[in-house]
């Protein structure tokens, strides 16, 4: 069946280090591709999001970059901060949405 | 709460019993979904509906059932049958639209969950 895969399950930088969180598809028709940030105890939120028809999108800190022919999408944190310690999930419609197994950052100061 | 409200936040259940969660949304979203989230397991689709009177399983819909009467609400049943139903519930909704309407490729807007615990 269709997947999301996302890398790694874990990732621990130090403050002001940058950190990536991978992910690729398998269905070759996404063309929406989503990432959510959940803070402990609360609910998923989306941070960015990107369509197929841009291979870059940038919003402060954080950008995500696509690669269709690879199938794959990347999440860019620049100079992170303690409050960018959650899970971050990534995910791609096929069909439905599904979503990657989450990524837990912990950013140390 | 976000326009999605769930509850209730904190459910116990006797091993055997069925349980409901109620979900209820006022963003006008014709879509709606139900996740399940184990630790290290990211968020598992239970059911969604796109439409009043009309739902799809998910990956994972053995032992739960759901009902779509109205736009605004998308209740969730555990059944019996559900063998580890211990987990952390969200449901979320969406507008439809875009090029591909049913692919879901709309910004998911979530409840803040319910957490069920068999005894």
């Amino acid at each position: 069946g269709e997947n999301v895969e996302q890398h790694p399950s874990t990732l621990s930088v130090q403050e002001g280090d940058s950190a990536v969180i991978k992910c690729t598809y398998s269905d070759s028709a996404s063309n929406y591709f989503p990432w959510y940030k959940q803070e402990l105890g609360k609910r998923p939120q989306l941070i960015i999001d990107i369509r197929s028809n841009v291979g870059e999108k940038k919003d402060q800190r954080i950008a995500v970059t696509l690669n269709k022919t690879a199938k794959h999408f990347s999440l860019h944190i620049t100079e992170t901060q303690p409050e960018d310690s959650a899970v971050y999930f990534c995910a791609a419609p096929t069909g439905k949405l599904i979503f990657g197994q989450g990524t837990t950052l912990q950013v140390k100061p | 709460d976000g326009g999605i409200t769930q509850s209730p936040k904190y459910l116990f259940r006797k091993e055997g019993q069925n349980v409901t969660l109620s979900c209820e949304q006022n963003l006008n979203h014709d879509a709606m979904y139900w996740y399940r989230q184990d630790p290290g397991q990211g968020l598992r689709l239970i059911y969604y509906s796109q439409i009043v009177n009309d739902f799809q399983k998910g990956d994972i819909a053995e032992g739960y059932s759901v009902s779509r009467e109205k736009k605004e609400s998308f209740p969730l049943t555990v059944t019996s049958a559900q063998k580890n139903p211990t987990a952390f519930y969200l449901c979320a909704s969406s507008s439809l639209g875009g090029d591909r309407p049913l692919s879901g490729a709309n910004v998911l807007t979530f409840g803040a969950g319910s957490r069920l615990t068999v005894l």
